[in-house]
């Protein structure tokens, strides 16, 4: 069964600090990796995704992938008390549909 | 990113009464439409996959006529939920991916919260 694992949270960092969000995955044949952000009450709204190696910097989010060590994260840099959410990874399945495994989300906590 | 709606966003309801959602992709077409469920404080949970003009495939517990999805087009898929109880309270959201392959990433509706009284 394809896992995805996060820690659950919550992961509390101080204003303009950098927010290190983690996740790991069992399938080691899974290609693409999505990180989505998620607001209490409201639907996931995707934030990144990354396919290589290395890493994606998008303005102040960085993706980080090893697919070796099978782990990927996600770097928040200067956390706003907006960035306060529940990220959830997800990993590509190859099999059927594509359909995407889902984290349970690490809720972040920003505090001002 | 691509944009997906849902209606309605809020639905209450008496047991035993169905329940129709609609799910709209506004700006793209979504070959693939994808219905989840998620209970407070819970994951997602994906309860179907569906192709436009294909029936859905269901994920293992998902009743499938319990849950009716429709995928008429690439632009809309329905998911009815039939004699709904207490326990079908939930938030519903559905997500629209475009085109082929294995790397295309999924969009997200707002959801749709129902209440089964």
């Amino acid at each position: 069964q394809k896992e995805v694992e996060q820690n659950s949270g919550p992961l509390s960092v101080p204003e303009g600090a950098i927010a290190s969000l983690n996740c790991t995955y069992s399938d080691r044949g899974s290609q693409s990796f999505f990180w989505y952000r998620q607001y209490s009450g409201k639907s996931p709204e995707l934030i990144m995704f990354i396919y290589s190696n290395g890493d994606k910097e998008d303005g102040r989010f960085t993706a980080q992938l090893n697919k070796a060590s099978q782990y990927v994260s996600l770097l928040i840099r200067d956390s706003q008390p907006s960035d306060s959410a529940t990220y959830l990874c997800a990993v590509n399945s190859r099999s059927g549909y594509s359909t995407l495994t889902f984290g349970k989300g690490t809720m972040l906590l920003v505090s001002p | 990113g691509a944009v997906v709606s849902q209606h309605p966003s809020r639905v209450i309801c008496k047991s035993g009464t169905s329940v129709k959602i609609e799910c709209r992709s506004l700006d793209f077409q979504a070959t693939t439409m994808f219905w989840y469920r998620q209970f407070p404080k819970q994951s997602l949970m994906l309860m179907a996959t569906s192709n436009e003009g294909s029936k859905a495939t269901y994920e293992q517990g998902v009743e499938k006529d319990k849950f009716l999805i429709n995928h008429a087009s690439l632009t809309l898929s329905t998911l009815t939920v039939t004699s709904a109880h207490p326990e079908d309270s939930s938030f519903y959201i559905c997500s629209g991916r475009a085109g082929l392959g294995n790397l295309g990433e999924q969009f997200f509706g707002p959801g749709t919260r129902l209440t089964v009284l």
